[in-house]
């Protein structure tokens, strides 16, 4: 079984500060991981992927993610944060039986609140 | 290229009432997926679908029904609504690693 845990359901930066976004994951086998971002009444939209190749993996809008195994997780990272990045963060883990994904379990979201 | 779509975009049913919501992909997935979106719960997989006549079950399948008749096409039935399945319906298609999600449905039950 698999799981993934978001600390702070809700995180507030002020613009041009570093956004940091805690993901912690559990997996039996070697984990697919990913960040998805939703803008208010909208859908999902990939920010970034890990997939057992480099641990540090980039990602659309400025994002970036470091998978570090000892510690079992993936945060998201920005330098400086942006009035557009306002939005929900979901970090999701995957699992696989063959040709794709079995389906993805998600973390229970980040708000993520831009301060001006 | 539309991606995947979903149909309709909100809908208020009644208690017991039934319908089908419709998910479309243009992008010759294999994989077809039907999650819920509640406050504060993230997403939670409901059914999927590995290939063109196949269904699973995920996480929260029960009160739910799924066909996948055609490739590009997954749908998901609800016989008796109840108002614990008010939600936001996500449809989302992959291949190999990555899902590529849909709009969504806001569903309400009186």
């Amino acid at each position: 079984a698999q799981s993934v845990t978001q600390l702070g359901s809700h995180v507030s930066v002020s613009e041009g500060a570093l956004v940091l976004l805690r993901c912690n994951y559990s997996s039996s086998v070697p984990p697919y991981l990913f960040w998805y971002v939703q803008y208010p009444n909208q859908g999902l939209q990939l920010l970034l992927k890990y997939t057992s190749a480099a641990t540090l993996v980039k990602g659309i809008n400025g994002f970036e993610a470091e998978f570090k195994k000892s510690e079992t997780s993936f945060h998201l990272t920005k330098p400086s944060a942006h009035m557009s990045d306002a939005a929900e963060y979901f970090c999701a883990v995957a699992s696989y039986s063959g040709g794709g994904a079995d389906g993805l379990t998600f973390g229970k979201g980040t708000h993520l609140i831009i301060q001006p | 290229n539309a991606g995947v779509t979903q149909t309709p975009k909100f809908r208020v049913l009644k208690t017991g009432q039934s319908m089908t919501l419709l998910c479309a992909q243009d992008m010759n997935h294999e994989y077809m997926y039907w999650y819920r979106q509640d406050p504060g719960m993230g997403l939670r997989l409901i059914h999927y679908s590995v290939g063109e006549g196949t269904t699973a079950k995920g996480e929260v399948p029960d009160g739910y029904n799924v066909s996948r008749l055609k490739k590009q096409n997954f749908l998901l039935g609800l016989e008796s609504a109840a108002p614990s399945q008010t939600s936001v319906y996500f449809c989302a298609s992959g291949s190999g690693d990555t899902q590529y999600f849909g709009p969504g449905t806001r569903l309400t039950v009186l």
